[in-house]
């Protein structure tokens, strides 16, 4: 355990539907993270918080909208997918942005498939 | 742009050492990380270079050269159970831009 969690671990949805990914982390971090990995290609982040501040948004299309309602809460909003947008999408969070090693602490993932 | 490879796939037999590299093409960074991925688990850290040179953490160590845009995990008396994918990532600001991984098999 690694004092993320995630939920749903699994989610199947078609490219109507409107879903939510649940992150919530119980290690005091002030920093959290979303991440996109899909088969044979690198992690690829998607959303940075600070303090609940957005501090970074990795291009991402609006079809992804994040929200983080405190430090320890992190939401990831999906509406009108694709099926390319199939992955495991993973949460992570650190201590702080921009110090150190960055060490991140991940979650186990939500497994998405869109049909 | 900012690219990290590594090899897809390495193999090696229980008790035996292997290197996975790391090379890059980013600048302005401030270090280097790895980290490990059992299938179907979580991305774990395993190690950070800020500076150049070797860095130990038992069985594992980790090396950083910039001038060489090269680092590499060293993984000695390998066991079944360090069957997994490890990444290489170096840190920016706010982010962490990760390799492209490399899966590791070790067989009996």
């Amino acid at each position: 355990e690694t004092g993320v969690t995630q939920t749903p671990r699994h989610l199947v949805m078609g490219m109507t539907n409107k879903k939510s990914l649940k992150c919530e982390q119980h290690l005091g971090h002030n920093a959290m993270y979303w991440y996109k990995q899909s088969a044979k290609k690198p992690l690829e982040l998607m959303f940075v918080y600070s303090l609940e501040e957005r501090v970074e948004n990795n291009s991402v299309p609006s079809r992804f909208s994040p929200e983080c309602p405190n430090s320890s809460h992190l939401f990831l909003h999906l509406h009108t997918l694709q099926p390319e947008d199939s992955a495991l999408y993973l949460c992570a969070s650190s201590q702080e942005v921009g110090t150190g090693s960055n060490e991140q602490f991940f979650g186990p993932g939500t497994r998405l498939t869109v049909l | 742009g900012q690219s990290l490879e590594q090899p897809s796939e390495v193999t090696a037999v229980e008790g035996a050492i292997v290197q996975i590299n790391c090379t890059y093409q980013t600048s302005g960074f401030y270090g280097l990380s790895w980290y490990q991925q059992h299938d179907g688990g979580a991305p774990t850290f395993l190690s950070y270079n800020a500076l150049d040179g070797l860095e130990e953490t038992g069985r594992f160590s980790s090396f950083l050269s910039r001038s060489d845009s090269y680092g590499y995990l060293l993984l000695q008396e390998l066991q079944m159970k360090d069957s997994a994918s490890y990444f290489c990532a170096v840190r920016l600001d706010d982010k962490l831009i990760f390799g492209t991984g490399t899966r590791l098999q070790v067989f009996p």
